[in-house]
């Protein structure tokens, strides 16, 4: 089975500051990775993936996540943070050998205050 | 990455009524998924959809309650029937991207908020 938490509801930055949302991940074998965005009232947009290779990955919008399998994290990162980065921020997770249907974390609501 | 449109983009339903939602991509797929999502929370699978073959459902999801159609490789339909309060909630449809440099990411459409009464 697999299975991706997403330990804060909640993620208050202010604006120019780094940010980063959390995610760890259980997962039979090697893991696929993503990041999803979801702004108000729109739909979820690919953010970033880790399939394999460099452990840091550079997505849209300046975000960045770093793969560490030792502590089977996957955590979003940006240097500083933009009001219009509030979003809800999801992560996700499949198995690179197994079923093709990804999990998804609850969720992550980031503010950023101005 | 794909581009999804889906109809309605909302609807308030009366109890025991259907809806169908329809799902329009600008490429061909294989697999069409259907998520239910709570607003503010997480995803959850319905079902897969391939064309040519029946729609493969999630634990806690029936054909009978969800019946979803995959007439061609660009188009799907999920049926929410029978509906009752509880099924208020946004329905997304999505498709994995199939090209060099976009497999496994997941391309979502606009959603349809459905409200029941």
């Amino acid at each position: 089975a697999q299975s991706v938490a997403q330990p804060e509801d909640q993620v208050n930055v202010a604006e120019g500051n780094p940010l980063t949302v959390k995610c760890t991940y259980s997962v039979s074998g090697n893991p696929y990775l993503f990041w999803y965005v979801q702004y108000p009232n729109r739909g979820l947009q690919f953010l970033l993936k880790y399939i394999t290779g460099d452990n840091l990955v550079k997505g849209s919008y300046g975000f960045e996540a770093e793969f560490n399998k030792s502590q089977t994290s996957f955590h979003l990162k940006k240097p500083s943070a933009l009001v219009s980065d509030s979003a809800l921020y999801f992560c996700a997770v499949r198995a690179s050998g197994g079923s093709y249907i990804p999990t998804f974390g609850r969720g992550t609501s980031l503010i950023v205050h101005p | 990455s794909a581009v999804i449109s889906q109809k309605p983009s909302r609807d308030i339903c009366q109890r025991g009524t259907s809806l169908t939602i329809q799902c329009q991509v600008d490429s061909q797929v294989t697999m069409m998924f259907w998520y239910r999502q709570q607003p503010g929370q997480s995803l959850t699978l319905i079902a897969t959809a391939n064309q040519g073959s029946e729609a493969t459902y999630e634990s806690g999801f029936v054909i009978d309650k969800f019946p979803i159609s995959r007439p061609n490789l660009t188009f799907s339909t999920l049926t929410v029937s029978n509906m009752s309060p509880e099924d208020s909630s946004i329905y997304l449809c999505s498709v994995e991207g199939g090209q060099a440099g976009t497999r496994y990411e997941q391309y979502f459409g606009p959603g349809t908020r459905l409200t029941v009464t």
